[in-house]
């Protein structure tokens, strides 16, 4: 099975930078995704990491170790609308379903 | 985009009573849909993985006569909450991976619908 730990609730200031780490346990890895959703609403994709090494898009980065079973969301300039809560994944190969992590809640403040 | 159309968005319902839930893909073709549950403050913890024209396969401690799952066409899944009671009152959710015809979308290819917030009392 697959276990993704997260941290559950970070926080920060408008403008700042804030790390959301993720650490898991999987039997078979085929990549690392993660989410934001916001209260009430729909998981929306923010970034995928297949192999090791930092993925960049606009504000959002997303860093994988494969050996360390380690990754990381980097929000910068951070903006009162990114709080919400973030979720890694992992998906099953085989049935192709995606397994969420247990989400860390990001409040940002003024 | 590969769009899942959820209804209800929200539902009060009567303890004992059964609720349907439906995901609609509308322009594709989802031959997987998988259903979550999501408690507040919580995490999405998948339910059951329903396939078209096949029985749904459920995770492991999901009682499969309460939650109905049917997915009769490649376009239309339906969740039945059967026998509700106030335990059952969640965010359910679907989600469908998105697989074009020229090309396998990989990670940015699952879509989720709206959700429905499932009231029993």
């Amino acid at each position: 099975g697959q276990s993704l730990e997260q941290p559950s609730e970070v926080t920060a200031v408008e403008g700042a930078i804030v790390q959301i780490n993720c650490t898991y346990q999987t039997s078979g890895f085929y990549g690392l995704s993660w989410y934001q959703q916001h209260d009430g609403g729909a998981p929306t994709f923010l970034s995928y990491n297949g192999l090791d090494g930092l993925e960049e898009t606009g504000r959002f980065s997303s860093f994988l170790s494969r050996s360390d079973s380690y990754g990381y969301l980097l929000l910068q300039e951070l903006q009162m609308k990114d709080s919400a809560s973030y979720f890694c994944a992992v998906r099953d190969r085989g049935f192709q379903k995606l397994v969420f992590g247990t989400g860390t809640r990001l409040l940002v403040s003024p | 985009g590969a769009v899942v159309s959820q209804h209800p968005s929200r539902v009060i319902c009567k303890s004992g009573t059964s609720v349907k839930i439906e995901c609609r893909s509308l322009d594709f073709q989802a031959t997987t849909m998988f259903w979550y549950r999501q408690f507040p403050k919580q995490s999405l913890m998948l339910m059951a993985t329903s396939n078209e024209g096949s029985k749904a396969t459920y995770e492991q401690g999901v009682e499969k006569d309460k939650f109905l799952i049917n997915h009769a066409s490649l376009t239309l899944s339906t969740l039945t909450v059967t026998s509700a009671h106030p335990e059952d009152s969640s965010f359910y959710i679907c989600s469908a991976r998105v697989i074009t015809v020229a090309r396998q979308v990989d990670w940015g290819g699952y879509t989720f619908g709206s959700g429905t917030r499932l009231t029993v009392v």
